[in-house]
């Protein structure tokens, strides 16, 4: 069965300072892999996705991650991190499985807080 | 892109009363639209898959009387939560796969606050 893990349920970083936000999958072929950002009351944005090509990801808002196949990992990561950059973040991969519905399994989340 | 639509953003009903929500896409056609719910500060917990025209599958668990789904169209997908409970009361999410160059992705609805009293 497919699986998403995020190690941490927050992550502190100061602004101006490189983040990193922890991914891990387990999936049977290859992954379709997803970073989405929720602001509090809202749907889900989306940053990013790897579906074949590169290993580093370029996405919106200054994000990137890097899909790491010897490692299962999928961690999303930013320069330089911004106030406004704090929300809850989600991992997520598309879960083919035998029924091939699509569906998006998630992580549990990250919460993202940058101090001043 | 991609834009799906839903409503009500909020919404505060009795108990033992029926809600709708609806999710809508605006600029494309939704074969396939998931439900979501998600309880504070927790991840989307999937409720069922509805495909246009043919009955949602629901994942195990979620009772599928109480939480009606209907897709009639290829815009058009709504949840009814019938006879509220307050253990009802969450958030729920709509969201739509999207064809998008190079493979799928998928765009969310902003979400609906539920809160039965």
């Amino acid at each position: 069965a497919q699986s998403v893990a995020q190690p941490e349920d927050q992550v502190n970083v100061a602004e101006g300072n490189p983040l990193t936000v922890k991914c891990t999958y387990s999936v049977s072929g290859n992954p379709y892999l997803f970073w989405y950002v929720q602001y509090p009351n809202r749907g889900l944005q989306f940053l990013l996705k790897y579906i074949t090509g590169d290993n580093l990801v370029k996405g919106s808002y200054g994000f990137e991650a890097e899909f790491n196949k010897s490692q299962t990992s999928f961690h999303l990561k930013k320069p330089s991190a911004l106030v406004s950059d704090s929300a809850l973040y989600f991992c997520a991969v598309r879960d083919i499985g035998n029924s091939n519905t699509g569906k998006l399994i998630f992580g549990q989340g990250t919460t993202l807080q940058v101090k001043p | 892109g991609a834009v799906v639509s839903q409503h009500p953003s909020w919404v505060i009903c009795k108990s033992g009363t029926s809600v709708k929500i609806e999710c809508r896409s605006l600029d494309f056609q939704a074969t396939t639209m998931f439900w979501y719910r998600q309880f504070p500060k927790q991840s989307l917990m999937l409720m069922a898959t509805s495909n246009e025209g043919s009955k949602a599958t629901y994942e195990q668990g979620v009772e599928k009387d109480k939480f009606l789904i209907n897709h009639a169209s290829l815009t058009l997908s709504t949840l009814t939560v019938t006879s509220a409970h307050p253990e009802d009361s969450s958030f729920y999410i709509c969201s739509a796969t999207v064809f998008q160059g190079a493979g799928y992705g998928y765009t969310f609805g902003s979400g609906t606050r539920l809160t039965v009293v």
